[in-house]
């Protein structure tokens, strides 16, 4: 299975927006991008996905470099609420929530 | 109501005593899951059903056992429990579709 690379943890001011990386060098041409958060005390859910285009929803944006190898999630203005750890994970299926795997992702801080 | 309920939501047992974790669905989907959650480490995939008749061994699953009772129900049961068994234990829901839907967990200690 591909992997990727998040960095540990990442802080961001309150109301700035937050670019969260992700590096997957050995994605293959079938592998679509996950991105789950899990907020303290709660279990993951679902933020954004993509394959090729970069993809926009209510909660983030997803931008995917050309050659695939990395994306970010962009989050436009950071709340309080949106301190959790986030997960980046590649599924060779078009709909992720088959056997998702999970690395240990990146822990953002929001600073008030 | 939540969509993904786990019960208990944390539970202390003994070494060597059998206890079952037990999640149920709203949701309608056909898809259930249980993970692992150790710190450092991620989540890891133990069991997972894709209907009432299916069951298949995920990455992790020595030691553990499931039970899928209805489409609403799935269960997860540690026979003799050990203290590496101590965790975070998520169940998740799916359709196919592009969501995962998990529940809040139950922390379970093994003493």
């Amino acid at each position: 299975d591909a992997k990727t690379t998040q960095p540990n943890s990442m802080e961001s001011n309150e109301e700035e927006p937050v670019h969260l990386p992700c590096n997957h060098s050995t994605i293959s041409g079938t592998d679509y991008i996950h991105w789950y958060r899990q907020l303290p005390s709660q279990g993951p859910e679902y933020v954004i996905h993509g394959l090729t285009s970069n993809v926009n929803n209510r909660m983030a944006s997803l931008a995917i470099a050309e050659d695939r190898k990395s994306s970010t999630l962009i989050l436009h203005r950071a709340t309080l609420r949106d301190a959790a750890v986030y997960y980046c994970i590649l599924s060779d299926r078009p709909f992720g929530n088959e056997k998702l795997t999970f690395g240990t992702g990146t822990r953002l801080t929001i600073i008030p | 109501d939540a969509d993904v309920t786990q019960t208990p939501r944390n539970r202390i047992t003994k070494t060597g005593k059998r206890i079952m974790l037990e999640c149920s669905q709203t949701k309608g989907h056909d898809r259930m899951y249980w993970y692992r959650q150790d710190p450092g480490l991620g989540l890891r995939l133990i069991y997972y059903s894709f209907d009432v008749k299916d069951i298949n061994k995920g990455e992790i699953s020595d030691g553990y056992s499931v039970s899928r009772q209805a489409q609403a129900k799935f269960s997860l049961s540690l026979e003799s429990a050990i203290p590496n068994q101590t965790a975070l234990y998520f169940c998740a829901t799916g359709d196919g579709g592009t969501e995962a839907f998990f529940g809040q967990g139950t922390r379970l200690t093994v003493v």
